[in-house]
């Protein structure tokens, strides 16, 4: 079956960039996701790539995809304090009808 | 409005109890699932529904009773639950159950059995 890994954990200052990175094992995967979770809350949607990008940015969000060694990254340029959340990267399966998560990166931004 | 709405927000209930999950949204969005997750760990897939019918059920007990009604409204009816089964959870709608759609989710319930 597909594997997500991510690793745990993240800590940046305020003003820095922060880089999440993720892999992946299916290589049929077609869409790459961005979700992100604040305490408490449900998933909000950041951003996706379609697997014949190489990158995709959206404001302070730039998506990185080394589809060779399936390897998938999320910068966030100018980290604030507001974006301190649990990040999950996801693929969708090749029938479309799942998405299988990573473990999520807790991202700390210190003031 | 690209809101998937879910209530109750929080919900503690006995393991006698029968309660519901509502879930809501107004995208047209033919496509609606069930996830639950437990603290620090990821969503887990529970049931999709395309189209107002079942189309997976990822070996889900059967005290959990997902029902769609409409294409806009997925409920999960709830029966003797155990204390292992408190968790967050989530709904999620998309247009397609398929490759070209991404999912939006709800704020999620916060479920405590006790």
């Amino acid at each position: 079956g597909e594997d997500v890994e991510q690793s745990l954990f993240l800590s940046v200052r305020e003003g820095d960039s922060s880089v999440i990175n993720c892999t992946y094992t299916d290589s049929s995967s077609t869409y790459l996701y961005w979700y992100k979770q604040e305490p408490g809350a449900g998933l909000q949607l950041l951003t996706y790539i379609f697997s014949n990008m190489d990158m995709k940015q959206d404001q302070r969000l730039t998506v990185l995809l080394n589809k060779k060694d399936k390897h998938l990254s999320l910068r966030i340029a100018d980290t604030q304090t507001g974006d301190s959340a649990i990040y999950f990267c996801a693929e969708r399966d090749n029938a479309g009808n799942m998405l299988t998560f990573g473990g999520g990166t807790r991202l700390m931004v210190k003031p | 409005d690209t809101e998937v709405t879910q209530t109750p927000k929080h919900l503690v209930m006995g393991m006698t109890n029968k309660k519901s999950l509502k879930c809501e949204q107004h995208m047209g969005h033919r496509a609606m699932y069930w996830y639950k997750q437990k603290a620090k760990k990821p969503p887990e897939l529970m049931f999709v529904y395309s189209y107002e019918k079942l189309s997976i059920n990822e070996s889900v007990p059967s005290r959990f009773s997902p029902e769609c009604p409409n294409s806009s409204l997925l409920n999960l009816h709830l029966h003797a639950l155990q204390p292992e089964d408190s968790a967050l959870y989530l709904c999620a709608s998309s247009q397609e159950a398929s490759l070209e759609t991404e999912a939006f989710f709800g704020q999620g319930t916060r479920l405590t059995v006790v």
